[in-house]
C-alpha cells in the first residue's frame, strides 16, 4: 500500500492552523499513525487509528479520516511543532510509511 | 520506563553482514511484538520489519528491499532483539530505529516507543 502525503514541505508562521494529507492507494480503514520526528531524533508518535491522541501530546493535534484518505491538523501552530510529519500505515503488510512533510518556519 | 537502546552499527563494505541488536527495558518484552525501521541519510522512514511474540509463534514480515537478505530475530531470555543483515548494499546506508508496536491486536500496531538510532553505513 502506497502512502502519498501532500505537501511535501510547508511554511507556516506561529499561531497558523496547519492540514496535512496523507492518501492511501487502496482502503486501509482507520489503521494509521502519525509520527513527528525532529532532525537527529527518533520518530514520536502522535495520533493512532487516525484520530486517538497518544498519551502526553498535545491537544492543538488532531487526526481525521478513514478508507483512503486522512488528515493531520495542529490547531495552532507553536515552535517545537516545526519537524517533519510522517503518516503510517498499519492494515497490511509490508507496512509502509508516506514520504513526509517537513514543517519550517515563514 | 520503557527503553531501547540499540548497538552494533558501524561501517561494512558491500557485500558484508552485520548485525544489530536493541536492549529492550521496562516492559515484558516476552509479550509484545517488534519492529526495526531504517532512514537513509536525509530521507524518509522506510519500515524493515517485524518479528511476533512467541505466542505466535515468532513469526516475521519483512520489506521486499530486505526480504532474503535481512533477518530478525529475538531472545526473550535476555530481552533482545536482533537485525542480522547479508549481502549488504549501499543503498542499506541508514539509521536503524528497533521500535515497540503497542500491542498485538490488530488496532494497536503503532509504535509507541522508539530506540535512539544505529548508523549503518555500507560503503567500500
Amino acid at each position: 500500500i502506497q502512502l502519498t502525503q501532500s505537501p511535501s514541505s510547508l511554511s507556516a508562521s506561529v499561531g497558523d492552523r496547519v492540514t496535512i494529507t496523507c492518501r492511501a492507494s487502496q482502503g486501509i480503514s482507520s489503521y494509521l499513525a502519525w509520527y513527528q520526528q525532529k532532525p537527529g531524533k527518533a520518530p514520536k508518535l502522535l495520533i493512532y487509528t487516525a484520530s486517538t491522541l497518544q498519551s502526553g501530546v498535545p491537544s492543538r493535534f488532531s487526526g481525521s479520516g478513514s478508507g483512503t484518505d486522512f488528515t493531520l491538523t495542529i490547531s495552532s501552530l507553536q515552535p517545537e511543532d516545526f519537524a517533519t510529519y510522517y503518516c503510517q500505515q498499519l492494515d497490511s503488510y509490508p507496512l509502509t510509511f508516506g514520504g513526509g512533510t517537513k514543517v519550517e518556519i515563514k | 520506563e520503557v527503553q531501547l537502546v540499540e548497538s552494533g552499527g558501524g561501517l561494512v563494505q558491500p557485500g558484508g553482514s552485520l548485525r544489530l541488536s536493541c536492549a529492550a527495558s521496562g516492559f515484558t518484552f516476552s509479550d509484545y511484538y517488534m519492529d526495526w525501521v531504517r532512514q537513509a541519510p536525509g530521507k524518509g522512514l522506510e519500515w524493515v520489519g517485524r518479528i511476533r511474540n512467541k505466542a505466535n509463534i515468532y513469526t516475521t514480515e519483512y520489506a521486499a528491499s530486505v526480504k532474503g537478505r535481512f533477518t530478525i530475530s529475538r531472545d526473550d531470555s535476555k530481552n533482545s532483539l536482533s537485525l542480522l543483515m547479508n549481502s549488504l548494499k549501499t543503498e542499506d546506508t541508514a539509521v536503524y530505529y528497533c521500535g515497540r508496536p503497542h500491542g498485538t491486536t490488530y488496532s494497536d500496531h503503532h509504535l509507541d516507543y522508539w530506540g535512539q538510532g544505529a548508523l549503518v553505513t555500507v560503503s567500500s
